[in-house]
């Protein structure tokens, strides 16, 4: 089975920089992927890792260690816009790149 | 390009009567996935489709729910005999062909069912 663990919620002042964590246990992995959803929304895509290291996009990065099971998604220079739910999934290739989705973790940015 | 679409947005049904979603993947995607969100809680896959073709449905329950994906029109989530607990917002996400290694599956802005 899988297994994919992130906070359930995590607090931040407007302009500083969270990280938010992600570990994860599975077999045939093809990929981890980060979404941003507001609510009442659809997740929209922020970022995809496969091989380990940082990829940066911007005020958002994530970083990828497969033999740690591990990821953390980065906001800097937190706006007050980026109060959302980040969610971690993982994506395996035998699985047809089916999803399977962390709880997500609720980012509240505070003026 | 139209992102994928999903109608109805909202949903109110009884108990005992029938939910049909429906969803139109993104122009070119040949490959449908549908997702459930209870309240407060994150996405769990349910089925994953190709044109007329169920690939994997282990996420679906195995009474009441059913999915298709027909050659031609929406793919379509069919929930028969609604109960309270189905009350979710119900996601469909589409993704092109499975050839190259990175496949990003684009989310429609769902479907909310509420059953009283």
């Amino acid at each position: 089975g899988q297994n994919i663990d992130q906070p359930t919620e995590m607090t931040a002042t407007e302009g500083a920089i969270v990280q938010i964590n992600c570990t994860y246990q599975t077999s045939g992995f093809n990929g981890l992927f980060w979404y941003q959803q507001h609510a009442g929304e659809a997740p929209t895509f922020l970022s995809y890792n496969v091989l380990d290291g940082l990829e940066e996009k911007g005020r958002f990065s994530s970083f990828l260690s497969r033999s740690k099971g591990y990821s953390y998604l980065l906001l800097k220079e937190l706006q007050m816009k980026d109060s959302a739910s980040y969610l971690c999934a993982v994506s395996r290739k035998a699985a047809g790149n089916k999803l399977t989705f962390g709880g997500g973790t609720r980012v509240l940015v505070k003026p | 390009n139209a992102g994928v679409m999903q109608n109805p947005r909202h949903l109110v049904r009884r108990r005992g009567q029938e939910a049909r979603l429906r969803c139109s993947p993104m122009k070119g995607h040949s490959h449908v996935y549908w997702y459930r969100q209870l309240p407060e809680e994150g996405l769990k896959f349910m089925v994953y489709l190709q044109k007329e073709n169920i690939i994997d449905e282990s996420g679906m329950p195995k009474e009441r729910f059913s999915a298709e994906f027909p050659k031609e029109g929406p793919s379509i989530l069919r929930i028969q005999q609604v109960v309270r607990g189905d009350s979710a917002a119900y996601f469909c996400a589409s993704s092109p062909l499975l050839e190259r290694s990175y496949n990003e599956q684009f989310f429609g802005p769902g479907t909310r069912l509420t059953v009283l």
